[in-house]
């Protein structure tokens, strides 16, 4: 079935360093592919989405591009504020209605 | 604020015992999904409901129950509580049907323990 692989966490960062989180999935087909993030104490929220081969999402500093040769879509950041903490989480369609998440990647950015 | 509101936010009960959680959508958004979050199995995809319609079926155990109301709200069941049934439990809402088309607005959750 469809599944979706995301790099374990915690990740912890210094302010103004690279990020990349890893998701990698599998699935039939080329589905849209998700990021949400989830800060302290609240729901998920969508990030950045990308519905086709080699699109490219973005959003508030981040981006992902969708590679169908390598099934992978990687969070990325130039560099991260201490406001960008919180757990993100890698997701796509699943069979029927279902939305698949990964394990979520805990960050964790210190000044 | 993502528009989605559930009650209550915290919850403490027996096992044994049931509860109900209740969830408002973004007004005009007619897809409510229920999600499990916990740290052994991550966020799972419960149930979804379409204007009163029930669409999809997760992992959901059949001590578990769910409804749609004409309002639009949802309510989600949980009876014989076990230990294990604790958890953070998410609602979230969409316009459409699938969830492979448009962004879902999730509510801030109910946290569940059951002692």
């Amino acid at each position: 079935g469809d599944s979706v692989t995301q790099m374990e966490g915690p990740v912890t960062l210094s302010e103004e360093a690279f990020l990349t989180i890893n998701c990698t999935y599998t699935a039939t087909g080329y589905p849209s592919l998700f990021w949400y993030v989830q800060y302290p104490g609240e729901g998920l929220q969508l990030l950045l989405k990308a519905t086709k081969a080699d699109d490219k999402g973005s959003n508030k500093g981040f981006e992902a591009t969708y590679r169908k040769e390598t099934t992978s879509f990687h969070l990325e950041k130039g560099s991260v504020q201490v406001s960008d903490s919180a757990v993100y989480f890698c997701a796509l369609p699943g069979g029927g209605n279902k939305l698949t998440f990964g394990t979520g990647t805990q960050l964790k950015v210190e000044l | 604020d993502s528009g989605v509101t559930q009650t209550p936010k915290h919850l403490i009960t027996a096992t044994g015992q049931r509860v109900t959680l209740r969830c408002s959508p973004r007004s005009g958004d007619l897809s409510v999904y229920w999600y499990q979050q916990s740290l052994d199995q991550g966020l799972q995809f419960l149930i979804q409901y379409y204007n009163g319609e029930e669409r999809a079926k997760g992992n959901i155990l059949e001590r578990f129950s769910a409804q749609q109301f004409p309002d639009l709200h949802s309510e989600l069941n949980l009876s014989s509580l076990e230990l294990g049934d604790s958890a953070l439990y998410f609602c979230a809402s969409s316009v459409g049907v699938s969830q492979g088309e448009g962004e879902q607005f999730f509510g801030p959750g109910t946290r569940l323990t059951v002692l």
